[in-house]
């Protein structure tokens, strides 16, 4: 089957580096997307890996390996408004997404 | 450009009643999908459309769930009879096929509450 695991939830300080990782037992795919979720807002989509490596955009970066099955999102110069959920999908053609289990991110002053 | 259109936003129903929900892609996207995303957890595909044809409904309940993109733009999707377990979210997304990122540009979505 198809899974894709979280942490449920991150607390990080304003200004910081925080890393929220993504593990999956999936093969086949065709790259990881990573998206973002503030409460009672629609899902927006920050970054994608199609490759191994780091795939940078403003303060957020987002990291594949897939030997590991690994990936994650960093987000850099944390702000109050990146408190929101987080959410790693897995690409499987025709923009095909399964979503993982999401983590909730906290940013405290 | 106008995103995607929802509505209703919020919804409450008793259960056993029919309720529908509205998408409006963006314009142009030739894939559109919808989703259930309960509380706390990740969106569920329920059925993704390119164009006017159902790629792929594995996920719907087909027993009570019913959906329709007619002319390949505006969809509607239908619970009848709803259940209880039917309260969440249910969002719209649509996309270009072979944008080649993973990208789905996704409505507010339709709060429902069964009671």
């Amino acid at each position: 089957g198809q899974s894709l695991e979280q942490p449920s939830e991150v607390t990080a300080v304003e200004g910081a580096i925080v890393q929220i990782n993504c593990t999956y037992q999936t093969s086949g795919f065709y790259g990881l997307s990573w998206y973002q979720q503030h409460d009672g807002g629609a899902p927006t989509f920050l970054s994608y890996n199609a490759l191994d490596g780091l795939e940078e955009t403003g303060r957020f970066s987002s990291f594949l390996s897939r030997s590991d099955s690994y990936g994650y999102l960093l987000l850099q110069e944390l702000q109050m408004k990146d408190s929101a959920s987080y959410f790693c999908a897995v690409n499987f053609g025709n923009e095909k997404l399964t979503f993982g289990t999401g983590t909730r991110l906290t940013i405290i002053p | 450009e106008a995103g995607v259109v929802q509505s209703p936003r919020y919804k409450i129903i008793e259960k056993k009643q029919p309720v529908a929900f509205w998408c409006n892609p963006i314009s142009g996207h030739n894939t559109l999908y919808w989703y259930l995303q309960n509380l706390g957890q990740g969106p569920e595909l329920l059925i993704r459309y390119e164009n006017e044809e159902a790629v792929d409904d594995s996920q719907l309940p087909k027993d009570r769930f019913s959906a329709e993109r007619l002319k390949g733009v505006d969809s509607t999707l239908k619970i009848q009879p709803a259940e209880l377990g039917d309260s969440a979210v249910y969002l719209c997304a649509s996309s270009l096929v072979g944008s080649g990122r993973g990208e789905q540009y996704f409505g507010p979505g339709t709060r429902l509450t069964v009671t």
